[in-house]
């Protein structure tokens, strides 16, 4: 696709259910970014892939949270045992980092609401 | 590790008003760059400014970086209800990866 793709665009879920957010960078960016963004804040740094490096993981909140990337393309973030302070929009980034361009390329993002 | 920030967190402005956003980094940037997120919507990349003291123009949207490299503000000359929405800076870390880090964001409000 042309442009960073998440699924799904909302979810419900009960409070202690796990879920699985995913998504699909451009093709070609070695730069994945997940942020949580609660309504009318700012954007809350959660997780940070570059290439075959081991992962930024200083924004989790809690070990509920983790985050993969497979194969350098597509990351998947899973929460467990999810809480209602865990309802957000989710949002995952992707950027080329070539060439000193670093500019970061957003996903439409999951909203996540749990009851 | 580098911090952005960003203020006023906030800004309501009369349709027609000039409205400006400042963003102070802890640590020289190597480049800043500033996004748009309208309400609904996610943050869209408006511009990438890279040398000291640079001057980038869109239409009235006026985009400065600091001497220093370590700020940056972004100005709107006559605000429209289309400007409406949050306004964030970024810039790259210090770490090989070149992370980049969001400021909080100024949120701007145009009554008509």
């Amino acid at each position: 696709g042309a442009g960073v793709s998440q699924s799904p665009s909302n979810k419900v879920t009960e409070k202690g259910k796990d879920v699985e957010l995913r998504c699909d960078p451009i093709s070609g960016h070695t730069a994945l970014y997940w942020y949580r963004q609660s309504l009318g804040q700012g954007l809350e740094f959660l997780i940070y892939f570059q290439g075959n490096s081991a992962p930024d993981k200083s924004g989790l909140p809690s070990d509920r949270f983790s985050a993969e990337r497979t194969g350098g393309s597509v990351s998947t973030l899973t929460i467990q045992r999810t809480q209602q302070e865990d309802s957000a929009v989710y949002l995952c980034a992707s950027s080329p980092l070539l060439g000193g361009r670093t500019e970061a390329f957003f996903g439409q993002g999951t909203r996540l609401t749990v009851v | 590790g580098q911090q952005v920030m960003q203020i006023p967190q906030y800004q309501h402005v009369q349709e027609g008003e000039d409205f400006t956003t400042y963003c102070n980094s802890s640590t020289t940037l190597s480049n800043i760059q500033w996004y748009k997120q309208r309400p609904g919507g996610h943050p869209v990349f408006l511009i990438q400014l890279v040398k000291s003291g640079e001057v980038k123009k869109q239409k009235r949207l006026t985009f400065q970086f600091g001497e220093a490299k370590k700020n940056s503000s972004l100005h709107i000359t006559a605000t429209q209800t289309t400007d409406v929405g949050t306004y964030f800076c970024a810039g790259p870390g210090n770490n090989a990866g070149n992370m980049l880090t969001f400021g909080g964001g100024t949120r701007l409000m145009v009554k008509p």
